[in-house]
């Protein structure tokens, strides 16, 4: 257990849905990211939440909209995905966004199967 | 550009033997790195963070080595268990301002434990 916990586990949606990944961390950090992993490829990052305010987004397309309402909560909002978007889902947590060697701990991840 | 490579790609041992992966980086100006284990379908969990300095850091039955001359990191296993089963993903950092920057993920090797 890493203090980050994501919901669902698992999601199956068609390619028409709507749905969204929900992300809690208990750790007090004050950034919060989500990163994309798929198969036989390293983890991408996504977004970078640093105080609930957005300092990265790493060129991904508008079908996946993150939402931080405050620094405990992550979401990311999923519309009209593609089947290569299928992957495992992950969310990290960190003190801060940059600085000394800070940790990333990571949730248990959502793995998405678009259909 | 900054790469993080690992080698090998998948392994196979038995239980109780050693093994050694490999981690090749060319990420610069460097700040730290870790090595992660991730078990099938879960979120990475830390098992070690090195910075310039050090060159050894052992984590139970884990030692981690740093050359950052060479730029070459290597992660040894002793004495192997089935529940060592799992990917294992190189993390390097780049340096900001003194400070962590972006992380960038290597692949994993996956290493698989038979009994």
């Amino acid at each position: 257990e890493t203090g980050v916990t994501q919901t669902p586990r698992h999601l199956v949606m068609g390619m028409t849905n709507k749905k969204s990944l929900k992300c809690e961390q208990h750790l007090g950090h004050n950034a919060m990211y989500w990163y994309k992993q798929s198969a036989k490829k390293p983890l991408e990052l996504m977004f970078v939440y640093s105080l609930e305010e957005r300092v990265e987004n790493n060129s991904v397309p508008s079908r996946f909209s993150p939402e931080c309402p405050n620094s405990s909560h992550l979401f990311l909002h999923l519309h009209t995905l593609q089947p290569e978007d299928s992957a495992l889902y992950l969310c990290a947590s960190s003190q801060d966004v940059k600085g000394g060697n800070t940790e990333a701990f990571f949730g248990q991840g959502t793995r998405l199967t678009v259909v | 550009k900054n790469q993080v490579e690992q080698s090998p790609q998948s392994l196979i041992i038995l239980e109780g033997k050693n093994c050694t992966l490999q981690c090749n980086y060319t990420v610069s100006p460097f700040s730290n790195l870790r090595w992660y284990k991730q078990d099938t379908g879960r979120g990475p969990v830390s098992l070690t963070i090195m910075t310039f300095s050090e060159n050894t850091k052992s984590n139970g039955r884990y030692t981690a080595t740093l050359d950052a001359d060479t730029k070459q990191s290597s992660l040894h296993i002793t004495a192997s268990q089935l529940s060592d089963s799992a990917s294992y993903i190189c993390v390097v950092s780049e340096s900001y301002g003194g400070s962590q920057g972006n992380l960038i993920f290597g692949k994993g090797t996956k290493l698989s434990v038979k009994p």
